[in-house]
Order: C-alpha cells, then sequence, then structure tokens
C-alpha cells in the first residue's frame, strides 16, 4: 500500500530554469496539498488541490509557480525562472476528504529543490 | 501570517528521561491539533492529535494536552529514545477546513 509518492528526490537547476515537481497521492485521496520548507523552519502551505481543481492556493507566490492535478496522473508542480530563493523542500501531502478531524495527511518525502 | 509557534527551538534530553515540547496558537477558532515527527530527510509523521472538546490524549508513550485558557499544546514523551531525535512539529487546523498551519518546530536530540 505505497504513501505519497514524490520524484525526483532532489532536483538541482540552473537559475532561469524550470523545475517541475510530481506528486502521486495515495490511492483512492483526491486531495493534493503542497508545501514548501525552507532549512530549519517550518512548513508553509502553498496550494490546495482536488483533481482538476485548485481549492486554496492562497499561498503559493503569484508570480511563476504553478500547481495542477490533472484527472489522471500526478500533481505537478511548476516553478518557472527559478532563482536561488527557490531553494528548498518542496513537500506533497494527500487526504481522502476535507476535514483532518475525521481523516489526516499522509506526507511525502519531499523533493529537494536546489538552484545553482 | 502564522497562528502557531513553538517556545524553544531545541531540547536535549537524557535517554531515558521524559521529553516535554511547547506549542502556542493564536487562533482560537482552531479545532484540531497534530503533532508531527520529522526525521532528517524525510517527510512529517503523524504522532498524535488532538480535538479542542479534549484537555488531554494518549497514546503510546506519547501525551497532548491542551490548554484552550491560554492556547497552549505541548507533547510529551514518555521515557525517551535515541530513535525519538527529530524535528516535532505542531499543526492546527484552521477554521473552515483550511489547510494544516505549522509551526517552526522544536529539535529534540536525546543524550545517551
Amino acid at each position: 500500500n505505497a504513501g505519497v509518492m514524490q520524484n525526483p528526490r532532489h532536483l538541482v537547476r540552473r537559475r532561469g530554469q524550470e523545475a517541475r515537481l510530481r506528486c502521486s497521492p495515495v490511492k483512492g485521496h483526491s486531495h493534493v496539498y503542497w508545501y514548501r520548507q525552507l532549512p530549519e523552519e517550518g512548513l508553509k502551505f502553498m496550494v490546495y488541490l482536488q483533481k482538476e481543481n485548485i481549492i486554496d492556493e492562497s499561498g503559493m507566490p503569484k508570480e511563476r509557480f504553478s500547481a495542477e492535478f490533472p484527472k489522471e496522473g500526478p500533481s505537478i508542480l511548476r516553478i518557472q525562472q527559478v532563482v536561488r530563493g527557490d531553494s528548498a523542500a518542496y513537500f506533497c501531502a494527500s487526504s481522502p476528504s476535507t476535514g483532518l478531524a475525521n481523516y489526516g495527511y499522509t506526507f511525502g518525502s519531499g523533493t529537494r529543490l536546489t538552484v545553482v | 501570517g502564522e497562528s502557531v509557534g513553538l517556545h524553544l527551538p531545541t531540547l536535549s534530553v537524557q535517554e531515558g528521561d521524559n521529553s516535554i515540547i511547547n506549542c502556542a496558537y493564536s487562533n482560537s477558532a482552531s479545532d484540531y491539533f497534530i503533532w508531527y515527527k520529522q526525521e532528517s530527510g524525510k517527510g512529517p509523521q503523524f504522532i498524535i492529535d488532538i480535538r479542542s472538546n479534549m484537555d488531554k490524549r494518549q497514546g503510546q508513550r506519547v501525551t497532548v494536552l491542551l490548554n484552550k485558557t491560554v492556547k497552549h499544546l505541548s507533547l510529551q514523551i514518555a521515557a525517551t529514545q535515541p530513535g525519538d531525535s527529530a524535528v516535532y512539529f505542531c499543526a492546527e487546523e484552521g477554521s473552515g477546513n483550511t489547510p494544516l498551519v505549522f509551526g517552526k518546530g522544536t529539535r529534540l536530540s536525546v543524550i545517551a
């Protein structure tokens, strides 16, 4: 019973390139959340998606960042024209429904993005 | 801004002692709280949760205490073991099923 799968685990990009981070949720989970974590800090919410819909993107930078969760396939977090400040660990979590009181999040192992 | 924060960034304890990790939150409307453990290079792992209608909940070697009056949450780990060494985060579910808000974390180091 696979958990949340994220790939790649490590990603190195030069400034100005695009970064694509993938997240396959737990089978049967239709809710996906992306978080960013800087070294020695907590996780910052970025975006919450359901299949084919963005529900809450209040934590997403207005430029260069986008996310999708298509009907088929993994959720993708895309960062265009990366800058050094984008270097961080990006975590994806999934849940079967909203409302954590009944369901928890399952987190993936993260993608560590380094911009050189 | 963040609504969840932690008092201590690091905590060192002797193996076998009890650990207490504290957390303050500011959103009085939050009704669900979770403690996560994050080991180096891994994603957060669920430890224990508590609803706002409770003030204490116990798991295996862990206890979470909630004091709504002062908006304080604590995680107690009994007989701390080397495998407990990690960063611990409290998180809250905001009102209206909004996504989890995390605090900055406390690094627990267990001294053998």
